[in-house]
């Protein structure tokens, strides 16, 4: 798993603008990736995953990409909104289980 | 459908206390998630069941910690005696079912051990 610093990477937006939030996962066997999404005193909420046998992934607003070259993933939100900020987190599956290890996170703030 | 439920939300005890933290997963799911969140070491996996059976506890830190899942819908969380340095936030998500790997986390339970 990733260690986990005392700060997290910030990311700040301008509300309507196009947010892109990166996430380097660590092993490169790992077949399924979700991203969660946790706002402040909830617990975290499941956004979009993706197949290790996908490169792209689309949903409501939001977008995965998955580079298994270099090991990254990343969560594109279209037409950010204020109720987007929050911390989101990409976990990557431990292979042959139903374990997942979480990256680090990344606090989205939105500016209106 | 209510979600994940979890109780306390807070708990505050003294060092040495036994402390117990309760979950409810979603009616019909059958696998049941324990996590620990921290600052220092974010979300950590302590332990999952599927069909109230112990899966995997190697997250679990050490043996002052316990977990319980007696039956389908109630599952428990101990730590007796507690540290300070187990203060965090004590998550359970389910999930449908085995072959599912979406999760539905629980609110939490904060808890501060002095």
């Amino acid at each position: 798993g990733e260690s986990v610093g005392l700060h997290l990477p910030t990311l700040s937006v301008q509300e309507g603008d196009n947010s892109i939030i990166n996430c380097a996962y660590s092993n490169s066997a790992s077949d399924y990736f979700i991203w969660y999404k946790q706002e402040s005193g909830k617990g975290p909420q499941f956004i979009i995953d993706i197949r290790s046998n996908m490169d792209k992934r689309q949903g409501q607003r939001v977008t995965v990409l998955l580079n298994k070259t270099v090991k990254h993933l990343s969560l594109q939100i279209a037409a950010t909104q204020p109720g987007d900020s929050a911390v989101y987190f990409c976990a990557e599956n431990v292979p042959g289980t139903y374990k997942y290890i979480f990256g680090t996170g990344t606090r989205l703030k939105v500016l209106a | 459908d209510a979600g994940v439920i979890q109780s306390p939300r807070h708990e505050v005890t003294e060092m040495g206390q036994e402390v117990t933290l309760r979950c409810k997963p979603i009616s019909g799911h059958n696998s049941l998630f324990w996590y620990r969140q921290t600052m220092m070491r974010g979300l950590e996996l302590l332990i999952y069941f599927n069909n109230n059976v112990p899966i995997d506890d190697s997250g679990m830190p050490e043996d002052r910690f316990s977990a319980k899942m007696p039956n389908a819908s109630f599952s428990t969380l101990k730590i007796q005696p507690s540290e300070p340095r187990d203060s965090a936030v004590y998550f359970c998500a389910s999930s449908l079912t085995w072959g599912v790997h979406e999760q539905y986390f629980g609110p939490g339970t904060r808890l501060t051990v002095t």
